[in-house]
Formats: structure tokens, sequence, C-alpha cells
């Protein structure tokens, strides 16, 4: 167990919906990572927040967006969601501002039909 | 932008040793990283380099050329548990993924 959080563990929505990724840090981490992975991309790094500030942008689309609050949780929000956003949504956590010694979460499966 | 190869592939007997390359050509780096993944799981941190030469940590070693834009990952004493992808990443701002070699171990 890395101590990071990820909830829901499944999710199948239909296309066009919207959902919420939640993603609960280990308890000290300042930093949260969103990546997606999927079977023809690969881990995709989507953003990075610190401290409640977002610090760093991968390859995140327009319909996605992300937030940390002043618990440092974190939310990915998924809109119009199509077919091909089925995928592995792993959130990962560390204390400083960079990637060393990140801890992933078991990730929330997502599947759009 | 970034260029991170891997092998697809790589099989090997229980006991022996497998080496997996991994060269990149990224647009900046602050060090590498490999991490092991087994399917449907998340990545597990195994190593990371940031100066040039060899880090051991028990059965797995890694090696990093900044020159070359080379590493790799030995991993030694096969065991059957080490059946998995193993993941090559890139750090400038960002981690950036190689798309993994998945290691087969056989009896």
């Amino acid at each position: 167990d890395s101590g990071v959080t990820q909830t829901p563990k499944h999710l199948i929505t239909a296309t066009g919906q919207r959902v919420t990724l939640r993603c609960s840090p280990r308890s000290g981490d300042l930093s949260v990572y969103w990546y997606q992975q999927s079977l023809d991309q690969g881990l995709q790094f989507l953003i990075q927040y610190y401290n409640g500030e977002e610090r760093a942008k991968g390859n995140i689309l327009e319909r996605f967006s992300a937030q940390q609050f002043p618990d440092l949780h974190s939310e990915l929000n998924l809109s119009s969601l199509e077919l091909g956003d089925s995928a592995l949504y792993f959130c990962a956590s560390s204390v400083e501002d960079r990637n060393t010694e990140a801890f992933f979460g078991q990730g929330t499966r997502l599947t759009v039909v | 932008g970034q260029n991170i190869d891997q092998p697809t592939e790589m099989t090997a007997t229980e006991g022996a040793i497998v080496q997996i390359n991994c060269t990149y050509q990224t647009s900046g780096f602050n060090g590498l990283f490999w991490y092991q993944q087994h399917a449907g799981e998340a990545p597990t941190f195994l190593s990371y380099n940031v100066l040039d030469g060899l880090e051991e940590k028990g059965r797995f070693s890694s090696f990093l050329s900044r020159s070359k834009g080379y590493s790799y990952l030995l991993l030694k004493e096969l065991q059957m548990k080490d059946s998995a992808s193993y993941l090559c990443a890139v750090e400038d701002y960002k981690l950036s993924f190689g798309a993994g070699t998945t290691v087969t171990v056989r009896a």
C-alpha cells in the first residue's frame, strides 16, 4: 500500500457524460500528479499540483480539468466523455515539487460506453 | 519533445539475468526513473539515477550515461514474481514514460 488513495476504483459511464476522480495523497505529501494510461498510449502525464497551485501541465485535454484543495486532496474532472477516454487514471504524490520518490495510487479504471 | 525507447518484450528463465535498455532524447533532464508495473496495478518505484554510473539495490541495478542518453535496468536472480512491465521515465519538469518492456520469466 503506497498510502495514496484513489476513488472510485472502477467507473463505467456513457459518452457525453462528466465524471470526477478523487485522489488523497500520502500524509505529508504536497505534490499531486495525474497520469492517464491507455493500451495504445502508455503512461501519459496530465497535470501536477503543488500545495494547491498548478505546477506543470502535460498533454491534458481542454475537456479535462483538475484542482487541489486546501486539505491537499485532488480531483480530476473529465467532461464530454468519449470512447477514447477509457483508460486507467493514476494519481501519484510526493513530498517535494519534483517526481523524486513519487508514489502511485491504485488507479481508477474508467470505461466509457 | 520527448523520445524514450525501450524494447517491447523480453523473456528469460528463472534464476537468470535480464538487462532492459532505455535510450532517450529529451529537451531537459533532471533524472531517470525505473518503475515496475504488474498488469492492472500501480507502478512501483525501483530506482532513480541522476549522475552517471551504476546504482545497485538488491537484485536490481540501474545504470545511466547522460552523454549517451542511455540507461539500463539489470534484474538478477530472476523470480517468477518479476514478470511485469518495466517502465523507463525521464524527468525534466515532468515525468515522461517509455512504453514499457514486458518481461516474462519462465520456469
